[in-house]
């Protein structure tokens, strides 16, 4: 069970836009920035989106990270075949005095 | 491009230890904060622990479920950190990442640069 809770699963076709939620806490989200990581099959973790919202170098602008109160989103736009990965959201936990990481979701573009 | 390079991991027996090394040529590990994270076979993510950079004491902080198993430690003089861990039970099977925190993209809490990760099997 993790501390963060995210869709197993989301879809969407070529093109469109879809949202990851990720519930949390006010000892985490509530109190932390948020974190994004993208894990392409076979491959490790990278970072998507840092401090809620801010975009690595090489990110595309169709990846939007948001935060309100104890709850982050991912939305990706413009939906592309290469997007279809795993995404975890994570968050400093306050109380464990950690990062608490959701059980990730599933992308998959029809 | 900076890389960072697990080893260590292979097929261990309930009850058993193992180091694993994560090492690297490129970044200034001097101040780098490094992370391990595991993730079960078909799993998400878990952190595992950290160690500060040499700069900021080398001091370590753990995931509370492994606390008493897991020791982080480091070595400037091969810019290498290891993961401690022992008395493995069979749920320890997994790929373990090392991570550096914030070396690029200023916050320690952002693990912005990973290894390939290096597969432990805990099973007799």
């Amino acid at each position: 069970q993790s501390v963060l809770t995210q869709p197993p699963s989301v879809s969407g076709t070529p093109g469109q836009r879809v949202t990851i939620s990720c519930s949390g806490s006010s000892s985490n989200i509530g109190s932390n920035t948020v974190n994004w990581y993208q894990q392409l099959p076979g491959t490790a973790p990278k970072v998507l989106i840092y401090n809620v919202y801010q975009r690595p170098s090489g990110v595309p602008d169709r990846f939007f990270g948001s935060k309100s109160g104890t709850s982050a989103s991912l939305a990706i736009s413009g939906l592309q075949s290469e997007d279809e990965a795993d995404y975890y959201c994570t968050a400093w936990d306050d109380s464990l005095n950690g990062p608490v990481f959701g059980g990730g979701t599933k992308l998959t573009v029809l | 491009e900076v890389q960072l390079v697990e080893s260590g991991g292979g097929l261990v027996k309930p009850g058993g230890s193992l180091r694993l090394s994560c090492t690297t040529s490129e970044i200034t590990f001097f101040n780098a904060w490094m992370n391990w994270v595991r993730q079960a076979p078909g799993k998400g993510l878990e952190w595992v622990g950290r160690i500060r950079s040499e700069s900021d004491g080398g001091t370590t902080d753990y995931a509370a479920p492994l606390k008493g198993r897991v020791m982080i430690s480091r070595d400037g003089s091969k810019k290498t950190v290891y993961l401690h861990l022992n008395s493995l039970k069979t749920e320890d099977t997994g790929v373990y990442y090392c991570a550096t925190g914030g070396y690029r993209l200023g916050s320690h809490h952002v693990l912005d640069i990973w290894g390939q990760g290096t597969m432990l099997t805990v099973s007799s």
